[in-house]
């Protein structure tokens, strides 16, 4: 079993429509990315959570500690959201290192 | 800044030939990271790098090998190609400390027949 599972594995929505990508994992973690893979393939960092919620723009993305899940949120949807969302996290005790989800494929049509 | 730079973009090597990717960051990070990417699968830790003249082992570091002579300067080895390399390869670099996020650079294709 994979430490780090992401659903949906592919998602396409309407241009506006609110998005949801989820994240669980199941080993204890010191800090949580979210990562964005356009379609050229080259990789962006959106967010770093220990605790709590954050907000970029169209972008929310919050973390349960407790329940070891996190969510990542896209509001009024734009076609250039189209991309690969990716899920790592920073293992306790080896901070260093990220261990990566296998990513969301999120496709907006207009 | 041109942040992390990687060369090539993408090559074609023949199993059995070596090559040598250089990854080259200009924000004075101290942490490098050499990742694959492939298909179905999240992005693995080959190598890493916590500063210069050092390196250590990722998740999936068998056949290659790594230096760090330069603090600006991460390269990536591989001595004897084989087909299981083929995927795409992407360096990263980021700030001391376990909170800081990472940079990635552009990626390189890299296709071992």
């Amino acid at each position: 079993k994979n430490e780090v599972e992401q659903s949906p594995q592919n998602l396409t929505a309407q241009e506006g429509e609110f998005i949801t990508i989820n994240c669980s994992y199941s080993v204890g973690i010191s800090a949580l990315h979210w990562l964005q893979q356009h379609p050229g393939g080259g990789i962006v960092s959106l967010f770093m959570l220990s605790s709590g919620k954050k907000k970029h723009g169209r972008l929310i993305a919050t973390i349960n500690i407790q329940e070891k899940h996190s969510s990542l949120h896209i509001t009024a949807s734009h076609p250039r959201d189209s991309a690969v969302y990716i899920c790592a996290v920073a293992l306790s005790g080896s901070a260093r290192q990220l261990t990566f989800g296998s990513g969301t494929q999120l496709t907006v049509l207009p | 800044n041109a942040g992390v730079t990687q060369t090539p973009k993408f090559r074609v090597l023949k199993t059995g030939q070596s090559m040598t990717l250089l990854c080259a960051q200009d924000m004075n990070h101290e942490y490098m990271y050499w990742y694959r990417q492939d298909p179905g699968m999240g992005l693995r830790l080959i190598h890493y790098s916590v500063g210069e003249g050092t390196t250590a082992k990722g998740e999936v570091p068998d056949g290659y090998n790594v230096s760090r002579l330069k603090k600006q300067n991460f390269l990536l080895g591989l001595e004897s190609a084989a087909p299981s390399q083929t995927s795409v390869y992407f360096c990263a670099s980021s700030w001391t400390g376990q909170y800081n996020e990472q940079f990635f650079g552009p990626g390189t294709r890299l296709t071992v027949l």
